[in-house]
C-alpha cells in the first residue's frame, strides 16, 4: 500500500494562476480531507468529503474548490492564486472521519 | 480565543528526563481526542487516542480532564528520537478535527 499521495511536492505559482493539487489513497477510506498549515497556526481544514460524490466545506474554503468523484482520488483546485495561500497543504483520509488520519507527505506550495 | 490552544515551547528536556505539556480546549461538545506527531516537514501521525479514564501506550500517557477541558501527554525516558511538535487534536464530530498549533519537544543528549 502507497498509503496516501500527494502530488506535486512543491510548486512556484504567480499571483492569478490556477492549479490543481493531488491527492490520492489506497486505503479504501471513504473519508478525505484537505488542510493548509501555516506557521503558529496548526492544521486548519479547507474541504473534506464523506464519500465519492460528496464534498463540504471546512474552516477556511475560500479560494479552494473540490471535487470527489472516485473513491480513491480527492483534487484541491486554486482557482486564481493569492499569495495568502502560501502554505503547506495536507491531505488525510481516514475510514470513518472520527478516528485515526492518514496524512499525505504534503504539497508546499508558494504564491508569488 | 482558539479552539484548541498549546504551549509552543520548545521544551528543552535532558535524555532520559520526563516531560508534561497540556493542551486546552474551548468546545465542551467535543467527542474525542488525540495526541499527534509531527517530525519537522513532515506530515503529522497519529500518537495516540485519549480515553476518559486516561491511557499508557509505552513511555507515553494521555489524560483527559473534560471538567476542566484540558487533555495532557507526558513522556517517560525521553529518547531523542521524541524530538518533534505534537499536536493536540479535538474531534468536533462529522471527522471535523480542530489542531492546536503543536508544542515542540527537543531532548538534548
Amino acid at each position: 500500500n502507497a498509503g496516501v499521495t500527494q502530488t506535486p511536492k512543491f510548486q512556484v505559482l504567480k499571483t492569478g494562476q490556477s492549479m490543481t493539487l493531488q491527492c490520492a489513497q489506497d486505503m479504501n477510506h471513504e473519508y478525505m480531507s484537505w488542510y493548509r498549515q501555516d506557521p503558529g497556526m496548526g492544521l486548519r481544514l479547507i474541504h473534506y468529503s464523506v464519500g465519492a460524490g460528496i464534498t463540504d466545506q471546512g474552516e477556511v474554503p475560500n479560494g479552494y474548490n473540490v471535487s470527489r468523484s472516485t473513491t480513491e482520488d480527492f483534487p484541491l483546485r486554486l482557482l486564481s492564486a493569492a499569495p495568502s495561500q502560501t502554505s503547506v497543504y495536507f491531505c488525510a483520509s481516514s475510514e470513518q472521519g472520527g478516528e485515526t488520519q492518514y496524512f499525505g507527505p504534503g504539497t508546499r506550495l508558494l504564491v508569488l | 480565543r482558539k479552539e484548541v490552544e498549546q504551549d509552543p515551547g520548545p521544551f528543552n528536556v535532558p535524555e532520559g528526563a520526563t516531560v508534561a505539556f497540556n493542551c486546552t480546549y474551548s468546545n465542551s461538545a467535543s467527542q474525542s481526542f488525540f495526541w499527534y506527531r509531527q517530525d519537522c516537514r513532515k506530515e503529522p501521525k497519529l500518537l495516540m487516542s485519549v480515553y476518559s479514564s486516561g491511557n499508557e501506550d509505552g513511555r507515553f500517557t494521555a489524560q483527559l480532564n473534560r471538567a476542566s477541558q484540558y487533555i495532557s501527554l507526558l513522556i517517560r525516558d525521553s529518547k531523542l528520537s521524541d524530538s518533534a511538535t505534537y499536536l493536540c487534536v479535538v474531534n468536533k464530530g462529522w471527522g471535523k478535527l480542530q489542531f492546536g498549533a503543536g508544542t515542540q519537544v527537543v531532548v538534548t543528549p
